[in-house]
This record gives C-alpha cells, sequence and structure tokens, in this order.
C-alpha cells in the first residue's frame, strides 16, 4: 500500500523564483492538505483540497497557490519566492468528508525548499 | 483563535527514564487532539489521538490523556528507548467546519544509552 509521496525531496531556487512542489497521496485517499514547516517550527496549514476544489485556507499569501488533478495528486506553487520561504514543505492525505472531519491525515516526507 | 503550546525542549533521558511533554491548548468547541513524532530526515506520523473529554490515547507504550478541565493533552511514556529519540509535535482539529490541524512547536527529545 503507497503511502504519501512528495518530489522533489531537496530544492533550492534563488529569490524571486516561482517553484512547483508535487504529492501523491496515499492510495484510496482523495483529499490533500499542504503544511508548510519551518526549521524549529511546527507544521502550518496553508490549504486543502478536495473534489480539485480548495476547500481551505490558511493564513498565507496568494503568492502560494495549488492544484488538485483528476487523480487526487496534488501540486503547490509560490510565486515570487523569499528568504521566508526556505521551510520543509508537507502533504497530508485523507479520504473524503469523514476523514476531513476525524482529522485522520497522513503527512508525507516533505521536500526541503531553500531560497537563497 | 486556535493555538498549542508545548513544553520547550530539547529534553535529554537516559534509556529507561519516564517521559512527560506537557501540551496545553485553546480552543473554540471541542476539538480533536493528536500526537505526531517526527523521526530525523522523515515526515510525521501519528502517535496517538483523543477525540472527547477523559479519552486516553495509547500507542506504541506512549499515552495522554484529553483533560478538558485543564485543557492538556500530557504525552508519557513510562520507560523510554534511544529508538524514540525524535520531535514530538501536539495538534488539535477544532472541529466546526475547520478542516486544518493546528500544531505546538515541537519537543526534540533524545534518548541516551
Amino acid at each position: 500500500d503507497a503511502g504519501v509521496t512528495q518530489s522533489p525531496t531537496h530544492l533550492i531556487k534563488t529569490r524571486g523564483q516561482q517553484v512547483t512542489l508535487r504529492c501523491s497521496p496515499k492510495s484510496g485517499h482523495d483529499t490533500v492538505s499542504w503544511y508548510q514547516q519551518a526549521l524549529g517550527q511546527g507544521p502550518q496549514f496553508i490549504f486543502q483540497y478536495y473534489e480539485e476544489e480548495e476547500r481551505q485556507r490558511g493564513n498565507f499569501p496568494d503568492r502560494f497557490s495549488g492544484h488538485q488533478f483528476p487523480n487526487y495528486s496534488s501540486e503547490l506553487n509560490v510565486n515570487a519566492l523569499l528568504l521566508g520561504d526556505s521551510a520543509l514543505y508537507l502533504c497530508a492525505s485523507s479520504l473524503g468528508l469523514q476523514g476531513a472531519l476525524t482529522y485522520e491525515q497522513y503527512f508525507g516526507p516533505g521536500t526541503r525548499l531553500t531560497v537563497t | 483563535g486556535d493555538s498549542v503550546t508545548q513544553m520547550e525542549g530539547p529534553v535529554t533521558l537516559s534509556e529507561e527514564a519516564f517521559l512527560t511533554i506537557n501540551c496545553t491548548y485553546t480552543a473554540t468547541g471541542y476539538p480533536s487532539l493528536f500526537w505526531y513524532v517526527q523521526y530525523p530526515g522523515e515526515g510525521l506520523q501519528l502517535l496517538l489521538k483523543a477525540t472527547k473529554a477523559d479519552d486516553k490515547g495509547s500507542n506504541k507504550g506512549f499515552e495522554a490523556t484529553y483533560r478538558k478541565e485543564t485543557t492538556s493533552f500530557h504525552l508519557e511514556k513510562g520507560s523510554v528507548q534511544v529508538s524514540d529519540s525524535a520531535v514530538y509535535f501536539c495538534a488539535l482539529g477544532s472541529g466546526a467546519g475547520s478542516y486544518q490541524l493546528t500544531f505546538g512547536k515541537g519537543t526534540k527529545l533524545s534518548v541516551i544509552p
């Protein structure tokens, strides 16, 4: 049973550039959430996608956007990168409304983004 | 808004010592409470959860009890092992139409032989 996978593992970008991170949910899951984990901090919720739409958004600027595909995989895009965007980006998947209401989220290993 | 406060780390213990990591929360309504563990270089793994007051979550020798009166969810283990060395995160899901998890800052545990 494949768990949540994310790519790439590591990424180095320059200020002002744009980046796309990818996530494949756990087999059978249809909901994807994205979190940002700065060094030494807990994860912060960015947004959640369900049925290819953004269902809920955290306190992040519009530079952060996402997409969910018909196969439930998801992308996180960040435009105009800032040094402060350097973090571990975690993807979590869950199943449907029941999974969302019970917060049964399964996390991937993350993508480490470094902005120089 | 919702928030989670964990005891500051790092915590260093000898093998077989007793572990307590304190966690308190602020939330409207009746949140669900979680402990996640993050091993070096890995993502988060759900360790245990409790969904209502007085529930006790347990897994792999770890326990935590949902205390509504003190708004706490302290993590305990009677005898830690070197393999328990990791960062532990307390988190809540507030319900009421919110799908996000709110995390504490994490507590790094190091267990020495």
